[in-house]
């Protein structure tokens, strides 16, 4: 069975640091990976997703992911925080099936 | 571009009472899900739609029916709300090989 662990449920960094949010998965097949945010009393939306074209995957808001499969990770990252990017961060993962499997969420802070 | 569009935005319901939640989606997407948020429990799927006309229950389905009432539209009833059920709930479509489109929730208190 398919599942995703979320590390840290709150992550804390200061304006211009790096923002690290990490994501483990379990997969009996080559996964479909995703990352969505979530803002303050708004619905969940796509921040990137890998679907094994190529590691490293870039997404909106110059927020990154690396798949390494060796560590079955799947961390999100972005070189330097914005105060805007303060929001839940969700790791999802899908087989071949029509389904995603959510991880409990990161609530990311970011501090002027 | 409307997207997925869900109806209420939010709802106070007294335990016992029922009602439906609509879910709209104009992307012609086979896929829909119901979805249910609970702080520090994530997004667990509730009841979810390959296509229309058949239905599946999902990880919490207990107190729920759906109705795929077209390929537009997917609906989620509470017959009896208990003070249990009280959550943000999300619809949301496409197969999830491609990745969800989502509304933006309907939060529900039972009171």
């Amino acid at each position: 069975a398919q599942s995703v662990t979320q590390l840290g449920s709150h992550v804390s960094v200061s304006e211009g640091a790096l923002v690290l949010l990490r994501c483990n998965y379990s997969s009996s097949v080559p996964p479909y990976l995703f990352w969505y945010v979530q803002y303050p009393n708004q619905g969940l939306q796509l921040l990137l997703k890998y679907t094994s074209a190529a590691t490293l995957v870039k997404g909106i808001n110059g927020f990154e992911a690396e798949f390494k499969k060796s560590e079955t990770s799947f961390h999100l990252t972005k070189p330097s925080a914005h105060m805007s990017d303060a929001a839940e961060y969700f790791c999802a993962v899908s087989d071949n099936t029509d389904k995603l499997i959510f991880g409990t969420g990161t609530r990311l802070q970011v501090f002027p | 571009n409307a997207g997925v569009t869900q109806t209420p935005k939010f709802q106070v319901l007294k335990t016992g009472q029922s009602m439906t939640l609509q879910c709209a989606q104009d992307m012609n997407h086979n896929s829909m899900y119901w979805y249910r948020q609970d702080p520090g429990m994530g997004l667990r799927l509730i009841y979810y739609s390959a296509s229309e006309g058949t239905t599946d229950k999902g990880e919490v389905p207990n107190g729920y029916n759906v109705s795929r009432l077209n390929k537009r539209e997917f609906s989620l009833r509470l017959e009896s709300a208990a003070p249990s059920q009280t959550s943000v709930y999300f619809c949301a479509s496409e197969r999830g090989i491609y990745g969800y489109t989502f509304g933006s929730g309907t939060r529900l208190t039972v009171v």
